[in-house]
């Protein structure tokens, strides 16, 4: 089954430990991105990859690292997490950018609490 | 402004029909979309229009398109209590690759 995969589901942690989520994608895409959801402010874009080894900011990059060593994984890292990072993260792919013919696929989002 | 903007919240009865609004910020945006997200779910694909046209209908979904406004709303005809979700609306800005930038969602709610 064609899919994207988010792990964890529900994260609680402290702030200042790094932490990584992960994201995973079989349908050989190109493009991932990472956004997170907050009350009233909808998605944004937190980083995105286009290819391998191509990664680049989105709207709010702040405090996150991505990395894209390989086409399938593009982890999402809080090297020192704190309490304004605490949201619902989605990881989305799609063979190229997020046009109409190229539409996003989403995971099914890591709610994460920083205390 | 620079936002996608929508409207939080709208609440109708099942078999009435939604409307739901946005209004985006790129009058050069190419492609605009609806996107659906269930509860405890990534969103999906839901309908788009290209800017060029006026109106899109699919089924149950009519998207009407104003350029000059830039507006766009999505009307759901016979609202069911599966179509209770939050729909956001998208939009493709001009020189961004390709780069979708959200509407703040609206949260639909279906009543019996």
């Amino acid at each position: 089954e064609a899919q994207v995969t988010q792990n964890p589901r529900y994260l609680i942690t402290v702030t200042g430990k790094k932490l990584t989520v992960t994201c995973s994608q079989n349908m050989n895409h190109e493009y991932m991105s990472w956004y997170r959801q907050d009350p009233g402010l909808g998605l944004r874009q937190i980083y995105y990859s286009m290819n391998v080894e191509v990664t680049d900011k989105g709207d709010v990059p702040e405090g996150y690292k991505v990395s894209r060593k390989e086409k399938r994984n593009f982890p999402l890292i809080l090297e020192s997490p704190s309490p304004n990072q605490t949201s619902l993260y989605f990881c989305a792919s799609s063979l190229s950018g997020g046009s109409y013919n190229s539409p996003l696929h989403f995971g099914n989002g890591t709610r994460l609490t920083v205390t | 402004g620079e936002d996608v903007e929508q409207s939080l919240f709208l609440s109708v009865r099942e078999g009435d029909s939604s409307v739901i609004n946005c209004t985006y910020t790129d009058s050069s945006s190419t492609y605009l979309y609806w996107y659906k997200q269930e509860p405890g779910a990534g969103l999906q694909l839901l309908t788009y229009i290209f800017s060029n046209m006026d109106m899109k209908q699919d089924q149950r979904l009519t998207v009407l398109l104003n350029k000059k406004d830039k507006h766009l709303s999505l009307r759901i005809a016979d609202t069911q209590t599966g179509d209770s979700a939050i729909y956001f609306c998208a939009e493709i800005k001009s020189g961004t690759a390709s780069k979708l930038t959200f509407g703040t969602g609206t949260r639909l709610q279906v009543t019996l």
